[in-house]
Parts: structure tokens; C-alpha cells; sequence
């Protein structure tokens, strides 16, 4: 049982580049999440999905996309970096998104845009 | 590890004593809180959690307690270790924002030997 997965764990992108960012969770978790954290700022949610085939905006949306095509996978896209996007991103997932349950996090996904 | 914590308010205690971390949530609906702890890079690791039908829960060393009239939640730490040195966040979430959990912004604890 790994939990949440995260890959990778730092990448450099030039502005202007796309990339995707993986989550994988083995805890059969409906509820899945992208955060992204920026120095003396909580995290702030970018999408999220309450099952395979819904996603819904959080906070700071813009600049990102994703999918829910499986239980176990919510990878995140940026589809032009700018360094705006420099941050740290966290995916979590818990095990409803129907009931207040805790949140289990990845390790995370140093992203820098240069 | 990253620049998370630069600018975040911080708590310096001598190892051995009590801690109490506060947090002021913005919802009134909020229905669900969580403490989290993170270490220098790691992700969030959850510590505890209370129900709004609750004024207080203890786990070990650590004890939440929830004041829904001012909105305030604390985090009270027994007996301080140095491992408990981190970033602490309080998490809000409820029925009427579909249950997406928004974070506050963190306090860093530092404990002295």
C-alpha cells in the first residue's frame, strides 16, 4: 500500500512549455485533489474530482487542467508554464467526497518555471 | 527542503513544555476541521480532526479544541518533542463547499532543547 504517489519530485520547465504532473492513490479513494503551496502561504486548491469521470475547479484554477479517467489517477496539466506557476504541488486524496474525512497527501512536486 | 514557511508566524518553545497553535477559520458552515503537520519536504501528515458537534478531542499528546462562536480552533501539543518542530496547518471544510478542504496559513513551530 504506497498511498499517494507523486511524480516527479522536481522538474524545471522553461515558460512557455507543457507538462504533466501524475498522482496515483491505491486506497480506492473517490475523492482526489491538486494543491499547489508557495513560500508563507497554506495550500491552495487548483481542481479536484469527487470520482472517475468528475473534476471541478478549486481556488486558483487557471493555467491548469486534469482528468479523472480512472479511480486511482488524476494527473494535472499545465498547458503553457509561466513562472507564475513556480510552486510546489501536492495531490491528496481521501476516501469520500461525500462525507468529511481526513486527506492523505503525496510527497509533492517541486515545479520551476524559469 | 523548500522555501515553504519563509513569513509564516512562528512559535519557539523549550522541549518539554506545552504548545498551543491557533487558528481563526473563515466559514460559519464549516462542518469539518483538521490539523495537519508538515516537515520540511513532505507532504501534510494528518494529526487530528474534530466534528462541529464537538468542542474538544485528544488524541495522543495532542488535543483540538473548537470554538464555533468566534470561530477559532486550536491545537494543543503535551509535552513538546523536538520532532514536533514543523509547519502546522488547520484545515475547514463542509457539505456547502463540496467538501473541498481550505487550508489556513500555517504556523511554524520551533522547540529549543
Amino acid at each position: 500500500n504506497a498511498g499517494v504517489t507523486q511524480t516527479p519530485k522536481f522538474q524545471v520547465l522553461k515558460t512557455g512549455q507543457s507538462m504533466t504532473l501524475q498522482c496515483a492513490q491505491d486506497m480506492n479513494h473517490e475523492y482526489m485533489s491538486w494543491y499547489r503551496q508557495d513560500p508563507g502561504m497554506g495550500l491552495r486548491l487548483i481542481h479536484y474530482s469527487v470520482g472517475a469521470g468528475i473534476t471541478d475547479q478549486g481556488e486558483v484554477p487557471n493555467g491548469y487542467n486534469v482528468s479523472r479517467s480512472t479511480t486511482e489517477d488524476f494527473p494535472l496539466r499545465l498547458l503553457s508554464a509561466a513562472p507564475s506557476q513556480t510552486s510546489v504541488y501536492f495531490c491528496a486524496s481521501s476516501y469520500s467526497g461525500t462525507v468529511n474525512t481526513e486527506a492523505f497527501f503525496g510527497q509533492g512536486t517541486r515545479l520551476t518555471v524559469v | 527542503g523548500e522555501n515553504v514557511g519563509l513569513h509564516l508566524p512562528t512559535l519557539s518553545v523549550q522541549e518539554g513544555d506545552n504548545s498551543i497553535i491557533n487558528c481563526a477559520y473563515s466559514n460559519s458552515a464549516s462542518d469539518y476541521f483538521i490539523w495537519y503537520k508538515q516537515e520540511s519536504g513532505k507532504g501534510p501528515q494528518f494529526i487530528i480532526d474534530i466534528r462541529s458537534n464537538m468542542d474538544k478531542r485528544q488524541g495522543q499528546r495532542v488535543t483540538v479544541l473548537l470554538n464555533k462562536t468566534v470561530k477559532h480552533l486550536s491545537l494543543q501539543i503535551a509535552a513538546t518533542q523536538p520532532g514536533d518542530s514543523a509547519v502546522y496547518f488547520c484545515a475547514e471544510n463542509s457539505k456547502d463547499s463540496s467538501y473541498k478542504l481550505i487550508f489556513g496559513s500555517g504556523t511554524r513551530l520551533l522547540v529549543r532543547p
